[in-house]
């Protein structure tokens, strides 16, 4: 079955930098690839989303790039700020069909100072 | 994004009794739906995949016996952990397909503590 690993589990910046997190897959078969946002003890939400048949997605300060050929996948989030501060779990899946399990990363603790 | 709600949002309970979740998509028809369990700084865990009108598909190592799943109808999955042991006591979070755009939308979450 499908495998993500993430990195990394904890990252620190300062409000205004940037922040990147990385995920792997090792299904060549997976074509979408989902980023959840989760705060304590709420849902995770989804915050942006690629499929295989693109490089690179952009929505306002996130951005997301998939390079096929390397199984990897990336969260790019620029002009952080304090309300950033969440985890962060990146998502591999095959759409195929009806059923579309999500295979989760470890996550990701972002946390940005003020 | 879509609406998915989970009832109840927590619930305590003590060992040896019965629980059910109720995962509701309210927006959408959902012919898939997910059950997950969290425990706490962990990521996801896939506990069944829940089909409308057939039986779930339960990952390895999740007793369907004890997690039973119910499917009844296009917008409701009901989750029943059954005998109940402090060991159960999680975060547990459904989704729902959107089978039109492909996303997974997801419940609030149901926080179980079983004394």
């Amino acid at each position: 079955g499908e495998n993500v690993e993430q990195h990394p589990s904890t990252l620190s910046v300062q409000e205004g930098d940037s922040a990147v997190i990385k995920c792997t897959y090792s299904d060549s078969a997976s074509n979408y690839f989902p980023w959840y946002k989760q705060e304590l003890g709420k849902r995770p939400q989804l915050i942006i989303d690629i499929r295989s048949n693109v490089g690179e997605k952009k929505d306002q300060r996130i951005a997301v790039t998939l390079n096929k050929t390397a199984k990897h996948f990336s969260l790019h989030i620029t002009e952080t700020q304090p309300e950033d501060s969440a985890v962060y779990f990146c998502a591999a899946s095959l759409i195929s069909g009806s059923a579309r399990q999500l295979t989760f990363g470890s996550g990701t603790q972002l946390t940005v100072l003020p | 994004g879509a609406v998915v709600s989970q009832h109840p949002s927590r619930v305590i309970c003590k060992s040896g009794t019965s629980v059910k979740i109720e995962c509701r998509s309210l927006d959408f028809q959902a012919t898939t739906m997910f059950w997950y369990r969290q425990f706490p700084k962990q990521s996801l865990m896939l506990m069944a995949t829940s089909n409308e009108g057939s039986k779930a598909t339960y990952e390895q190592g999740v007793e369907k016996d004890k997690f039973l799943i119910n499917h009844a109808s296009l917008t409701l999955s009901t989750l029943t952990v059954t005998s109940a042991h402090p060991e159960d006591s999680s975060f547990y979070i459904c989704s729902a397909l959107n089978p039109g755009r492909g996303e997974q939308y997801f419940g609030p979450g149901t926080r179980l503590t079983v004394t």
